[in-house]
């Protein structure tokens, strides 16, 4: 469980403003994921990242961006575009993204657009 | 697209009791993994099966994957309150590590 830290663990925010949640690593893992959960649905990809300087959209990016400057880090900006945007928002990191690893998520961030 | 579909969505279940959660997979899966989510908290990993017909066992949990690698059983024998969380199971497809997670099976354990 340990080593990846999600900042803050609730989130308010005004309907139409952007914000970024943190995502950090120690696990010097290359691997970082960013996931959305929905009460009573499982966790759906929004971006993900193999390695630094490089990401790819998951299935549901649209009205999410992020950046990968450096291996430790991964935040996640919500823009105004995204039409829903309250939810519980998970980091996960694994060793190399390859097809064995497993994912070692972060605490989350519970959003919260008013 | 491939779809992970989790069954039942939620199990109420006595303390004791057996009980079993199903995951199937439009299609074959390189292999599944199964993660934990306790009340207000974040999954953890439980296991990984990567062999067809694999079964692994943890103290009272036994993990399958079906011989065809296209669905996975979690079963949980004698239930206790420590077991009260959401199971996922997740299947990967791809070359890459992109896992497709069920909608996950919620378990509520009455003393």
């Amino acid at each position: 469980d340990g080593g990846i830290t999600q900042s803050p663990k609730y989130l308010f925010r005004k309907e139409g403003q952007n914000v970024t949640l943190s995502c950090e690593q120690n696990l010097n893992h290359d691997a970082m994921y960013w996931y959305r959960q929905d009460p009573g649905q499982g966790l759906r990809l929004i971006y993900y990242s193999q390695i630094v300087n490089d990401f790819q959209k998951g299935d549901i990016a649209e009205g999410y961006s992020v950046s990968r400057e450096k291996k430790e880090s991964f935040p996640l900006t919500v823009t105004s575009a995204q039409k829903n945007p309250t939810a519980f928002y998970l980091c996960a990191s694994s060793s190399s993204g390859g097809t064995t690893d497993t994912q070692y998520f972060g605490p989350g961030t519970r959003l919260t657009v008013l | 697209g491939q779809q992970v579909m989790q069954i039942p969505q939620y199990q109420h279940v006595q303390e004791g009791e057996d009980f079993t959660t199903y995951c199937n997979s439009s299609t074959t899966l390189s292999n599944i993994q199964w993660y934990k989510q306790r009340p207000g908290g974040h999954p953890v990993f439980l296991i990984q099966l990567v062999k067809s017909g694999e079964v692994k066992k943890q103290k009272r949990l036994t993990f399958q994957f079906g011989e065809a690698k296209k669905n996975s059983s979690l079963h949980i024998t004698a239930t206790q309150t420590t077991d009260v969380g959401t199971y996922f199971c997740a299947g990967l497809t791809d070359s890459w590590g992109k896992l497709q997670f069920g909608a996950g099976t919620q378990v509520v354990v009455t003393p």
